[in-house]
């Protein structure tokens, strides 16, 4: 069985501080994992994934993720928050066999 | 660029009656999904084609929800009799390749539901 768990429901940043957007995920398997962003009433856009390689993953927007193999990780990162940032986003996982499994959501919200 | 179309964007419907969803992938793309959302929650999925065939429909209400795409192309989602609990944004996404590694979904604007 898989599992995605984003910690915090609620984030809030000023803008140009730094987001740090948190996800785990459970999973027996090495996984595909995904972040996706949506605004309102619109569907989800993905802004990076990680399948192979290279731990560090760079997306759209300035964002950036890298997978924790030891620690189960895949936090989403951008170093200057903008306004336009403002959205909610959802860690995805994916593995062999399985289904595509969606984290419940981080809604971040960005102070000026 | 090449988008996934949904219709219509929002529907309210009574409930007991039957409503309807219409989803056209991305052209090429094998894989179609279907999923709904809850507010506040993430997509959950409910129907995964590849091509005409269903690959997972475990989490589909089969007693009321039905899906199809009979061509191998665009699809629908059906709800029969609608319920409260189903009000929802119902999401449509495709994929390529067709087997193997599941690359990125590509998400349509969705369908919000009302169910009063």
């Amino acid at each position: 069985a898989q599992s995605v768990t984003q910690l915090g429901s609620h984030v809030s940043v000023s803008e140009g501080a730094l987001v740090l957007l948190r996800c785990n995920y459970s999973s027996s398997v090495p996984p595909y994992l995904f972040w996706y962003v949506q605004y309102p009433n619109q569907g989800l856009q993905l802004l990076l994934k990680y399948t192979t390689g290279a731990t560090l993953v760079k997306g759209i927007n300035g964002f950036e993720a890298e997978f924790k193999k030891s620690e189960t990780s895949f936090h989403l990162t951008k170093p200057s928050a903008h306004m336009s940032d403002a959205a909610e986003y959802f860690c995805a996982c994916y593995s062999t066999g399985n289904q595509f499994y969606f984290g419940t959501g981080t809604s971040l919200t960005v102070i000026p | 660029e090449a988008e996934v179309a949904q219709s219509p964007r929002y529907k309210i419907t009574e409930k007991s009656q039957a409503v309807a969803f219409w989803c056209d992938p991305i052209s090429g793309h094998a894989t179609l999904y279907w999923y709904r959302q809850i507010l506040g929650q993430g997509p959950e999925l409910l129907v995964q084609f590849q091509d005409e065939s269903v690959v997972d429909d475990s989490q589909l209400p089969k007693d009321r929800f039905s899906a199809e795409r009979l061509k191998g192309v665009d699809s629908t989602l059906k709800i029969q009799p609608a319920e409260l609990g189903d009000s929802a944004m119902y999401l449509c996404a495709s994929s390529f390749p067709r087997e193997g590694d599941p690359y990125e979904q590509y998400f349509g604007p969705g369908t919000r539901l009302t169910v009063t």
